[in-house]
């Protein structure tokens, strides 16, 4: 079955406390991998999109990876603006599905 | 919001009676999709379509109806057959040109029974 899993489910940081968070995803016919962040009452807003294993991409804390089987959105000296749900969401081949995982809500404490 | 129009912004719906959420896009998407948004859950699809006048059944597409006649606009239709209609919409468009790929979400519209 396709499925794309995040996890943790929730994550509590404190500034400046490195982590990471995993999206695993079962989606045969990768066409792109895609992150997001949604704040409460917002549609969510575009990150990265990755294409291939070994794929890198950055934009200021955040820097994501991609492997075969999974992709890692690295947030390094987190700032309480970051707290946010981040969002993996996988783009299929074929038939052109757009799969979801139920997010992780980052919580950064000053 | 990447060139995605969501309308209205907030919505309210009386039991029994179908209501249109608007999604307008200028950035020459074929694909665009809907989804619902529960709280604290992810994104759950009803509805996509890759072509005009072409469309296709999401994972949750009971109760909802869409179509597709421009290239710029999917609207979405809850009907009174929809029996647990409160939730957050939210509509995206993908565009596959080469080499990336580019996906952008609207706002959304949030609907509540009342």
């Amino acid at each position: 079955e396709d499925q794309v899993t995040q996890s943790p489910e929730a994550l509590r940081l404190q500034e400046g406390e490195s982590s990471s968070l995993n999206c695993s995803y079962t989606v045969s016919g990768l066409r792109g991998l895609f992150w997001y962040r949604q704040d409460p009452g917002k549609g969510p807003e575009f990150l990265f999109t990755l294409y291939s294993a070994g794929e890198e991409k950055e934009k200021e804390r955040l820097k994501a990876t991609l492997t075969k089987k999974e992709s890692f959105l690295h947030i390094t000296a987190p700032k309480p603006e970051d707290s946010a749900t981040y969002l993996c969401a996988v783009f299929q081949y074929n038939f052109n599905k757009f799969y979801f995982g139920s997010g992780t809500k980052l919580n950064v404490k000053p | 919001d990447g060139g995605i129009t969501q309308s209205p912004k907030y919505l309210f719906r009386k039991e029994g009676q179908n209501v249109t959420l608007s999604c307008e896009q200028n950035l020459n998407h074929d694909a665009m999709y809907w989804y619902r948004q529960d709280p604290g859950q992810g994104l759950r699809l009803i509805y996509y379509s890759q072509i005009v006048n072409d469309f296709q059944k999401g994972d949750i597409a009971e109760g909802y109806s869409v179509s597709r006649e421009k290239k710029e606009s999917f609207p979405l239709t809850v009907t009174s057959a929809q029996k647990n209609p409160t939730a957050f919409y939210l509509c995206a468009s993908i565009g596959s040109g080469t080499p990336n790929t580019e996906a952008f979400f609207g706002q959304g519209t949030r609907l509540t029974v009342v």
